[in-house]
């Protein structure tokens, strides 16, 4: 069965410094590969999305960056984070509209 | 994309049947009916999928009527524990070069009280 590894689970980080997160995909290959942020009691918000790698659409202009250097590996940047940026952040992935697959989230908070 | 709409949010009581309507409108000849269940911070789970009329599984059933423009999602007996916030979601199966075609919308909030 396919799995989404997703880490840290909690991440607390000060305004203005980078972020990395990063999630690996186990049990699949050539994925489609989601990126969503969920704020506190709020429906989840597509950020990005991956059909193979380096190819990333976005969905939501922010200051954010996705990226897939591989086939199984999806990661959501920051240059500088926002006040706003805080949120529940969920990896997601997907083959040819089956039934989707989620890791465990991050939460993060900006500080 | 097929546009989902769902109630924002339902009560029951333990031990009750609970039916969750979803419209769809625009929905597309490749589209499937999909189901998702989420607690708080985790992530969604999956429930069920289906294409037409009936789809029964260990913990739902899911009822498309023909024109396909809506979809039920129905909870037999539901506990505390189904207290969640449940999403319905319409996207191709088969696509080739698919699109990520997974789109949440609001959802419902499910309340299940003693």
């Amino acid at each position: 069965s396919q799995t989404i590894h997703q880490w840290p689970a909690t991440l607390v980080q000060p305004v203005g410094s980078p972020l990395s997160l990063e999630c690996t995909v186990e049990g699949t290959s050539n994925p489609n590969l989601y990126w969503y942020r969920q704020a506190a009691g709020r429906g989840l918000q597509l950020l990005f999305y991956s059909v193979g790698i380096g190819q990333i659409s976005s969905e939501v202009p922010q200051n954010l960056s996705a990226s897939r250097p591989q086939d199984r590996q999806f990661i959501l940047s920051s240059k500088k984070l926002l006040l706003s940026d805080s949120g529940f952040y969920l990896c997601a992935g997907d083959r040819d509209g089956a039934e989707a697959f989620f890791g465990q989230g991050t939460r993060l908070t900006v500080v | 994309l097929a546009k989902t709409t769902q109630p924002i949010s339902m009560d029951s009581y333990e031990g009750q049947e609970v039916n969750i309507t979803c419209s769809h409108n625009n929905i597309a000849t490749n589209d499937y009916i999909t189901w998702y269940q989420q607690f708080p911070s985790q992530g969604p789970r999956f429930i069920i999928q289906g294409y037409k009329t009936k789809v029964t599984n260990e913990v739902a059933s899911l009822f498309i009527p023909a024109d396909r423009k809506s979809s039920t999602l129905s909870l037999p007996r539901v506990s505390l524990s189904d207290t969640a916030v449940y999403y319905c979601l319409v996207s191709p199966r088969d696509y080739g070069g698919s699109q990520g075609n997974l789109i949440f919308g609001k959802g419902t909030k499910l309340s299940v009280k003693p």
